[in-house]
């Protein structure tokens, strides 16, 4: 384990499901993170939470919804995906929400059919 | 725009050997750079970091070097094991506002031969 906890590790979800992944990290750090990674592709930041508050959203569709109750934990709300958005997705945390040295969770892995 | 690239997808390597992976990197104003490993059903792990202030950084059986001249990063791992067989990724550091963001590369897949 890392520090930084990713549930669940596998799902697979049709397109007209609604489903969340969770985040949860004992590092106290103060940023997390929303990276997709798909097949031979450079990992895409989606979303940027310092101090709870969303300060980036990387042009991501709307049906990827996050939210950050508190500086623990990090969800990705899922709903009406398309099958293009199978990939697997990444949780990270950093101390000073300045990008130095992410600690990653081990990620979701997500099929839509 | 801005890219972080590694110069090719797999490297395969005998067990015992040196490896060096290579990474070159786009925008000059970059100060702070990461190497990751990602083994396979796992999230990337660090490896090693170096500032734009530093050339050369080591670690266990890992150096990285930066030329900031050509904009290019390595990581070499002395006498390379099995267990080194990973997708290996740079990243580097946008600053912005009050937040920074990681910029990844595409990653290298290192083959150990036994």
């Amino acid at each position: 384990e890392t520090g930084v906890t990713q549930t669940p590790r596998h799902l697979v979800m049709g397109m007209t499901n609604k489903k969340s992944l969770k985040c949860e990290q004992h590092l106290g750090h103060n940023a997390m993170y929303w990276y997709k990674q798909s097949a031979k592709k450079p990992l895409e930041l989606m979303f940027v939470y310092s101090l709870e508050e969303r300060v980036e959203n990387n042009s991501v569709p709307s049906r990827f919804s996050p939210e950050c109750p508190n500086s623990s934990h990090l969800f990705l709300h899922l709903h009406t995906l398309q099958p293009e958005d199978s990939a697997l997705y990444l949780c990270a945390s950093s101390q000073t929400g300045g990008g130095d040295g992410y600690t990653f969770g081990s990620g979701t892995r997500l099929t839509v059919v | 725009g801005e890219s972080v690239g590694l110069h090719l997808p797999t490297l395969s390597v005998q067990e015992g050997d040196n490896s060096i992976i290579n990474c070159a990197y786009s925008n000059s104003a970059s100060d702070y750079f990461i190497w990751y490993k990602q083994e396979s059903g796992k999230g990337p792990q660090f490896i090693i970091d170096i500032r734009s202030n530093m050339d050369k950084r080591q670690g266990q059986r890992v150096t990285v070097l930066l030329n900031k001249t050509v904009k290019h990063l390595s990581l070499q791992i002395a006498a390379t094991q099995p267990g080194d067989s990973a997708v290996y990724f740079c990243a580097e550091n946008t600053r912005s506002s009050n937040t920074g963001k990681l910029i990844f590369g595409q990653g290298t897949t290192l083959q150990v031969k036994p």
